[in-house]
């Protein structure tokens, strides 16, 4: 089956605590970014790679990491830096100069 | 970094309005252009792009959209909306050969039957 699978699709973590959410992908595309999504905010760049072993900050960083060592792999930490966790977050993969193709999101929930 | 505005966060109409909703992005280069819908309950997916060529482009579900390169525009338009496209509506834009893509804050459209 192809595509690019998220998981978990609901994740509950306590404050304080770190969690990473895991993107895979068998498209082979060279790029695969990190959006957190917010009721009226619309997509916000998190972390975006062009490559593997490479990536750049997005928007909103701060208290968010990611690593590349993998072309099929992106996954995103939410440290307990990050101020306001709780949100939809999305992955998405894509080549340049095309479009880009998402996953199903997990929703964080920090309690 | 580019950036994406959309106007009027919500839209409501009924069914066989015409509905437009406006994209205006920053950025002096050469650009890609999208539009992704993402109805309740489902992933986002992909409306329509433009890339070069025609600026009027068409997409699936009866959606257009076009490209004016002077006022730095990408609307998209359908003449008759139907209670199905009820959803919430992203322009994106990057800037051609770069992989960083930026959304707008999106268009909630409820259609009204």
């Amino acid at each position: 089956d192809g595509g690019i699978t998220q998981s978990p699709k609901y994740l509950f973590r306590k404050e304080g605590q770190n969690v990473t959410l895991s993107c895979e992908q068998n498209l082979n595309h060279d790029a695969m970014y990190w959006y957190r999504q917010d009721p009226g905010q619309g997509l916000r760049l998190i972390y975006y790679s062009q490559i593997v072993n490479d990536f750049q900050k997005g928007d909103i960083a701060e208290g968010y990491s990611v690593s590349r060592e993998k072309k099929e792999s992106f996954p995103l930490t939410v440290t307990s830096a990050q101020k306001n966790p709780t949100a939809f977050y999305l992955c998405a993969t894509g080549t340049v100069d095309a479009e880009a193709f998402f996953g199903q999101g997990t929703r964080l929930t920090v309690v | 970094a580019q950036s994406v505005s959309q106007h009027n966060h919500h839209v409501i109409l009924s069914e066989a309005a015409s509905l437009e909703l406006g994209c205006n992005y920053s950025y002096g280069g050469t650009v890609n252009l999208f539009w992704y819908v993402q109805y309740p309950g489902q992933h986002l997916q992909l409306l329509l792009k433009y890339f070069s060529g025609d600026p009027l482009v068409k997409g699936i579900k009866g959606f257009e959209a076009e490209f004016i390169k002077s006022k730095f525009s990408f609307n998209l338009r359908k003449p008759s909306v139907q209670w199905s496209d009820t959803a919430e509506y992203f322009c994106a834009v990057n800037a051609r050969g770069n992989n960083r893509l930026a959304f707008g804050k999106g268009n909630q459209v409820v259609v009204i039957p």
